[in-house]
């Protein structure tokens, strides 16, 4: 099975901080990997797809890169609604998928 | 828009059975994969099951083969999930989603891996084993 290790698992930010998340798989899983996002009570909202492609209408303040076994989630300037838990997920171990443990950021 | 709306959850004791549904709309719900995906009460998020845009193909997670089974029926735009000898550690509450990719009469021109981004979630709906 493929693992999924998200770092760090909290993370305290303020408004207007650039913030990164890593995802980190247990073996290489190329690019198929994709980032949403939950916040309390809701639905995981969908950002990214293919590791680096923004999925239409999310805000360009987003950003993901990597491949392979290494993948960050980057939110340039963070504004209030970005207060959220992140997750990743992979799908190399088609046809199942799995996702990360996930990263819970939260205001400083 | 499109919307995915869940139903069909409760309180069940343990062996017992219970279907989900997820009705569909504002989109051609026969052209695209579906997903369960679920998330016990403080946890992550846990896949469930696949099927394709006909119904043709379909794949569960090891953790509920054998128990659960999703289906669809393309004319009430409506995805199922069939639980069977519910357990404990099935409490979550269960999404349904839409995937990325998508297919027309017998042609699908995503990449495959589009098939497993989950593009619209429903609101869930909420299933707990007790005795």
């Amino acid at each position: 099975d493929i693992q999924l290790t998200q770092s760090p698992s909290f993370l305290s930010a303020s408004v207007g901080d650039r913030v990164t998340i890593t995802c980190r798989a247990s073996q290489d899983i190329g690019n198929y990997l994709a980032w949403y996002q939950q916040k309390p009570g809701k639905a995981p909202n969908f950002l990214i797809y293919a590791a680096s492609t923004l999925h239409s209408g999310v805000p360009s303040r987003f950003s993901g890169s990597g491949s392979g076994t290494e993948f960050t989630l980057t939110i340039s300037s963070l504004q209030p609604e970005d207060f959220a838990t992140y997750y990743c997920q992979q799908l190399k171990s088609y046809p199942m998928c799995s996702f990360g443990q996930g990263t819970k950021l939260e205001i400083k | 828009q499109v919307q995915l709306v869940e139903s069909g959850g409760g309180v069940v004791q343990p062996g017992r059975s219970l279907r989900l549904s997820c009705a569909a709309s504002g989109f051609t719900f026969s052209f695209f994969g579906m997903h369960w995906v679920r998330q016990a009460p403080g946890k992550g998020l846990e896949w469930v099951a696949i099927i394709s845009y006909d119904g043709s193909i379909k794949y569960h997670a090891d953790s509920v083969k054998g128990r659960f089974t999703i289906s669809r029926d393309n004319s009430k735009k409506t995805m199922y999930l069939q639980m069977n000898s519910l357990r404990a550690e099935d409490t979550a509450v269960y999404y349904c989603a839409k995937g990325l990719g998508y297919c027309t009469s017998n042609r699908c021109p995503s990449p495959w891996d589009y098939y497993y981004y989950m593009e619209v979630w429903g609101e869930g709906t909420t299933v707990t084993v007790s005795s």
